[in-house]
């Protein structure tokens, strides 16, 4: 089977760095996604790590470690509008997305 | 904006009746997913279609069903609904078949009540 963890809810000041956590257990997968979902509205692709590394765009980087089952979404310079839900996702290969319940982050002024 | 979208925006239902929710990919994404999110958790993928064929599934029961038309369509049917089918359904699409972890654009959704 595959689990996979994150914590519920964290709070951040508006110009802070923010980590989200991703753990999982799983057999297998070809990749890791991480999507943005504001309340109400569809999930937003961010990032996808297929190796192990950091993967910077922009404000977010997605790092993967497979040996230790752990990716991570950071966040820089945050703002306001960075309020949402942080999914990640296992994407097992077989045509199967396999999503956390989500990050939710609220940023603070 | 994803090019994606989905009708009704709402829909409201009672137990054992049946409902068709409907998506538009982008044209050219010959792959389509369908999911369902309750509230407070993650996306639940249900099935995948690729032109016209689904390849894979989901553990949701048979009474969930689903089509994909040639005009970049599909549609997500529910049978004899339940209590616990109260979700936001959401459909994304993708560019090709799926064995390469490409990225979905996901539709607005339908949330869907059924009492």
């Amino acid at each position: 089977g595959q689990n996979i963890d994150q914590p519920t809810e964290m709070t951040a000041t508006e110009g802070a760095i923010v980590q989200i956590n991703c753990t999982y257990q799983t057999s297998g997968f070809n990749g890791l996604f991480w999507y943005q979902q504001h309340a109400g509205e569809a999930p937003t692709f961010l990032s996808y790590n297929v190796l192990d590394g950091l993967e910077e765009k922009g404000r977010f980087s997605s790092f993967l470690s497979r040996s230790k089952g752990y990716s991570y979404l950071l966040l820089k310079e945050l703002q306001m509008k960075d309020s949402a839900s942080y999914l990640c996702a296992l994407y097992s290969g077989t045509y199967k997305y396999i999503f956390g319940t989500g990050t939710r982050l609220k940023v603070l002024a | 904006e994803t090019g994606v979208t989905q009708s009704p925006t709402h829909l409201i239902k009672t137990r054992g009746q049946q409902v068709t929710l409907r998506c538009s990919s982008q044209s050219g994404h010959n792959t389509v997913s369908w999911y369902q999110q309750a509230l407070g958790q993650g996306p639940q993928f249900i099935f995948q279609y690729y032109r016209e064929e689904e390849n894979g599934r989901g553990n949701f029961p048979p009474r969930f069903s689903g089509l994909q038309f040639p005009n970049y369509s599909s549609e997500l049917n529910v049978n004899a609904l339940e209590l616990d089918d109260s979700a936001l359904y959401l459909c994304a699409s993708s560019l090709g078949r799926q064995g390469s972890g490409e990225t979905q654009y996901f539709g607005p959704g339908t949330r869907l009540l059924v009492l």
